[in-house]
């Protein structure tokens, strides 16, 4: 059962555009909402996370914006650049019981030169 | 920060031979510890969390005598393939958690001839 629906699968941009990755959750209880960026070959990074209890969060050229009422959180990179061609996924933490990390499905971003 | 070490990067087994994956937390200790593994273009799905001083805690799906988890101390988690066949060909991910965040090794990619 997918808790978190990520979108899209993959996203082409050009240099110097905004790339915009979304993920839909569906369980309430989750507090913690991590993006995480791999290149290949590599173990996933921690990029940027936030809390319900803010609506947009800022570090640098990437920003994740929070709706609450929506059930959505999305990940806006300001003037991408070819270094960020990654695969980026959200993820989320379980509750109830041990706490986990689960991954949504990821989207391959590639920003061409 | 955080650092988790992964050892091998890369291994190439017989088919029917056991390997072998270390994660070790460097700079902190890590009372829990967790195994994914991720396919070609997919997502990491997690296999199993592995709690220093006893039984690791196995997903659904995953079999726990092929996939043989060893916590015996805090800085040290390993991962052992039995049996190894062609299908358990696979990029394996270890994560150490500490207080919320989770620091994941860089991978090992594992292939069965």
């Amino acid at each position: 059962q997918q808790q978190v629906k990520q979108s899209p699968q993959s996203l082409i941009v050009q240099k110097g555009g905004i790339s915009i990755i979304n993920c839909a959750y569906e369980n309430t209880a989750f507090d913690y909402f991590p993006w995480y960026q791999q290149f290949p070959g590599k173990g996933p990074a921690l990029l940027i996370a936030i809390r319900p209890d803010v609506s947009e969060k800022k570090e640098g050229r990437f920003t994740i914006s929070f709706n609450k009422s929506a059930k959505q959180f999305s990940l806006h990179i300001m003037d991408s650049q070819p270094g960020d061609s990654a695969t980026y996924f959200c993820a989320f933490i379980t509750q109830g019981g041990s706490e986990k990390l689960v991954f949504g499905k990821g989207t391959k971003l590639t920003v061409n030169p | 920060g955080a650092v988790v070490s992964q050892h091998p990067s890369r291994v190439i087994c017989k088919s029917g031979t056991s390997v072998k994956i270390e994660c070790r937390s460097l700079d902190f200790q890590a009372t829990t510890m967790f195994w994914y593994r991720q396919f070609p273009k997919q997502s990491l799905m997690l296999m199993a969390t592995s709690n220093e001083g006893s039984k690791a805690t196995y997903e659904q799906g995953v079999e726990k005598d092929k996939f043989l988890i060893n916590h015996a101390s805090l800085t040290l988690s390993t991962l052992t393939v039995t049996s190894a066949h062609p299908e358990d060909s696979s990029f394996y991910i270890c994560s150490a958690r500490e207080g919320r965040g989770y620091t994941f090794g860089s991978g090992t990619r594992l292939t069965v001839v």
